[in-house]
């Protein structure tokens, strides 16, 4: 079954310090990957996608993110953080359906928490 | 500005009563969504629309419905058969109807729904 798994619930970092975010998706086929982030109260914004080519995406806001194919992990990163990245951020797979549907999978969410 | 319009952004339920939440995008999208949110769950997708008068049930369907008379418009009712509505509502939209695995969804910013 097709699934995305976020290890980790909540994370707290001091700011300026680096993140990393894991995600790790169940997919038998070639993925398309997302990272998501959600401001409290809010709907869900795109911080960065990977379909196919060069496996380390840059995105929105600072963010990358790196596709292992081996270790099925899309892993979102950040070298130094800052007070507003404070939020909550989801990964997701894009599962192809019959015909032309398809859906996107959702991870449980990490919370993240910005020390001063 | 375009974008994704959800009303109301907080709903109170009564017991046995059906409630319908609002969803209006001006981006001109074909693909319309209807996601639940509950804590440490993430996302689970309830219905979407790909094209004007067709949806499609998604994981959780159950006790909800929707309409898609309007390409704009994408309505969705809890029924009273839904015996746990309390939850976070997104809606979202993608400028395709096809390749939905792969086309960027925008969000709402979401209704509230509570049981009174």
């Amino acid at each position: 079954a097709q699934s995305v798994t976020q290890p980790d619930i909540h994370i707290t970092v001091s700011e300026g310090a680096s993140l990393e975010l894991r995600c790790n998706y169940s997919y038998g086929a070639t993925p398309y990957l997302f990272w998501y982030v959600q401001s409290p109260g809010q709907g869900l914004q795109l911080l960065l996608k990977y379909f196919s080519g060069d496996t380390l995406v840059q995105g929105i806001k600072g963010f990358e993110a790196e596709f292992k194919r081996s270790q099925s992990s899309f892993n979102l990163r950040k070298p130094s953080v800052h007070w507003s990245d404070a939020a909550e951020y989801f990964c997701a797979v894009g599962v192809r359906g019959s015909g032309n549907t398809g859906k996107l999978i959702f991870g449980q969410g990490t919370t993240l928490q910005v020390k001063p | 500005d375009g974008g994704i319009t959800q009303s109301p952004k907080y709903l109170f339920r009564k017991e046995g009563q059906n409630v319908t939440l609002s969803c209006e995008q001006n981006l001109n999208h074909d693909a319309m969504y209807w996601y639940r949110q509950d804590p440490g769950q993430g996302l689970r997708l309830i219905y979407y629309s790909q094209i004007v008068n067709d949806f499609q049930k998604g994981d959780i369907a159950e006790g909800y419905s929707v309409s898609r008379e309007k390409k704009e418009s994408f309505p969705l009712t809890v029924t009273s058969a839904q015996k746990n509505p309390t939850a976070f509502y997104l809606c979202a939209s993608s400028i395709f109807r096809e390749f939905l695995a792969k086309n960027i969804q925008y969000f709402g910013a979401g209704t509230r729904l509570s049981v009174l």
